[in-house]
């Protein structure tokens, strides 16, 4: 079965400071892979999805970009972070689409 | 665009008894799944149910079953004898080709 693994597990950033969030996967291959964030409280925001290396797809304009340099690798980057960008970014997987999600533990970002 | 909703922000219940949480979504296809996603205190997302929409029987996992309408578009959750272990945000998810979308999630507490 496959694995996802998130880190780091917490983050304090200084606002402007830049950002590099890695996600990578084992058990599987060609797996889709997403970035959420999800505010305190709150629901899912899909910002990223990508179904193959180097294929980035964005929902939302934001200060934040994706990048996927090999097949079991996502990163979620910024250049400089806005304290608007705080809260739980959780990288996800699902096999082939239109199929159950599976999520790393995510990490908890705090701009301050 | 597909568009998942959940109108109940927070529930709660006494142990042992049942509830049930309300989605409705709005797609094009015939042929998808739907899925219930619990995310506890430690904020992991965990796949709780899941329902193919060829499937006229509602799906069932020990004390979790859905009431699956595909002419309404609705897709709710049956939680039976409640445990304080059922606390926490309940979401509904559908999955495309490319993205899996959730709603706004609903906060169950199960009260002692």
């Amino acid at each position: 079965s496959q694995t996802i693994h998130q880190w780091p597990a917490t983050l304090v950033q200084p606002v402007g400071s830049p950002l590099s969030l890695e996600c990578t996967v084992e058990g599987t291959s060609n797996p889709n892979l997403y970035w959420y964030r999800q505010a305190a409280g709150r629901g899912l925001q899909l910002l990223f999805y990508s179904v193959g290396i180097g294929q980035i797809s964005s929902e939302v304009p934001q200060n934040l970009s994706a990048s996927r340099p090999q097949d079991r690798q996502f990163i979620l980057s910024s250049k400089k972070l806005l304290l608007s960008d705080s809260g739980f970014y959780l990288c996800a997987i699902s096999i082939g689409g239109n199929t159950e999600a599976f999520f790393g533990q995510g990490t908890r970002l705090t701009v301050v | 665009a597909q568009t998942v909703t959940q109108s109940q922000p927070e529930m709660s219940v006494q142990e042992a008894e049942t509830v049930t949480l309300s989605c409705t979504y709005d797609t094009s296809e015939n042929n998808y799944y739907l899925f219930w996603y619990k995310q506890p205190p430690s904020r992991q997302m965990i796949l709780v149910i899941r329902q193919e929409a060829y499937k006229q029987q509602n799906a069932t996992e020990n004390r979790f079953s859905v009431n699956f309408q595909k002419a309404a578009k609705s897709f709710s959750l049956k939680i039976s004898d409640s445990q304080l272990g059922d606390t926490a945000m309940y979401f509904c998810a559908h999955p495309t080709i490319n993205d899996m979308r959730f709603g706004a999630g609903t906060r169950l507490t199960v009260k002692p």
